[in-house]
């Protein structure tokens, strides 16, 4: 496909336990972005893949975040003993040369 | 504190109507600034790319204006359709994106 396609589409998990999502970007775009959005808020940063850079991990709220990006393809993000706080919609992007960002459906992550 | 604040919150207009989005922000520096379009349950779609000397941007039926003295841009709807109904989101870039909470537009037959 020509888009950012990111799996599983919807999580349910419970407190405590380890997830685990992906994020598959657009051919050829050298940067990644992980973004999270929760009910009513707006988009929040949490990490950003540039090529073979060392990755800007500024926004991850916590230790228990980490992400993991294999050259300029896949990524996955790892959230460790899931909180229900962290229930949100967690959103990848993508981008080549140009300004724009191409973002990725979703993932819809609810912890019970 | 770098801020970018949507007004209004949500919106409801008739199909065919115009409407008005406004976004005001206090970034600095500011490097851009961007509407996005977010379908319930999609991710966002890239409207336009504004830079610091651009006043208007169109993108069909979307218009967007900048006032980088005020500190503020509106995105502009002509002749809504049904399938503008959606969130639309005012993002400014200073170095790394920040992101409005969005206005939640609604358009009825």
């Amino acid at each position: 496909g020509a888009g950012v396609s990111q799996s599983p589409s919807n999580k349910v998990t419970e407190k405590g336990k380890d997830v685990e999502l992906r994020c598959d970007p657009i051919s050829g775009h050298t940067a990644l972005y992980w973004y999270r959005q929760s009910l009513g808020q707006g988009l929040e940063f949490l990490i950003y893949f540039q090529g073979n850079s060392a990755p800007d991990k500024s926004g991850l709220p916590s230790d228990r975040f980490s992400a993991e990006r294999t050259g300029e393809s896949v990524s996955t993000l790892t959230i460790q003993r899931t909180q229900q706080e962290d229930s949100a919609v967690y959103l990848c992007a993508s981008k080549g040369l140009a300004e724009t960002q191409y973002f990725g459906p979703g993932t819809r992550l609810l912890v019970l | 504190k770098n801020q970018v604040e949507q007004s209004p919150q949500s919106l409801i207009i008739l199909e065919g109507k115009n409407c008005t989005l406004q976004c005001n922000y206090t970034v600095s520096p500011f490097s851009n600034l961007r509407w996005y379009k977010q379908d319930t349950g999609r991710g966002p779609v890239s409207l336009t790319i504004m830079t610091f000397s651009e006043n208007t941007k169109s993108n069909g039926r979307y218009t967007a204006t900048l006032d980088a003295d005020t500190k503020q841009s509106s995105l502009h709807i002509t002749a809504s359709q049904l399938s503008d109904s959606a969130s639309y989101i005012c993002v400014v870039k200073p170095d790394k994106l920040i992101f409005g909470t969005g206005t939640r537009l609604q358009v009825f037959p």
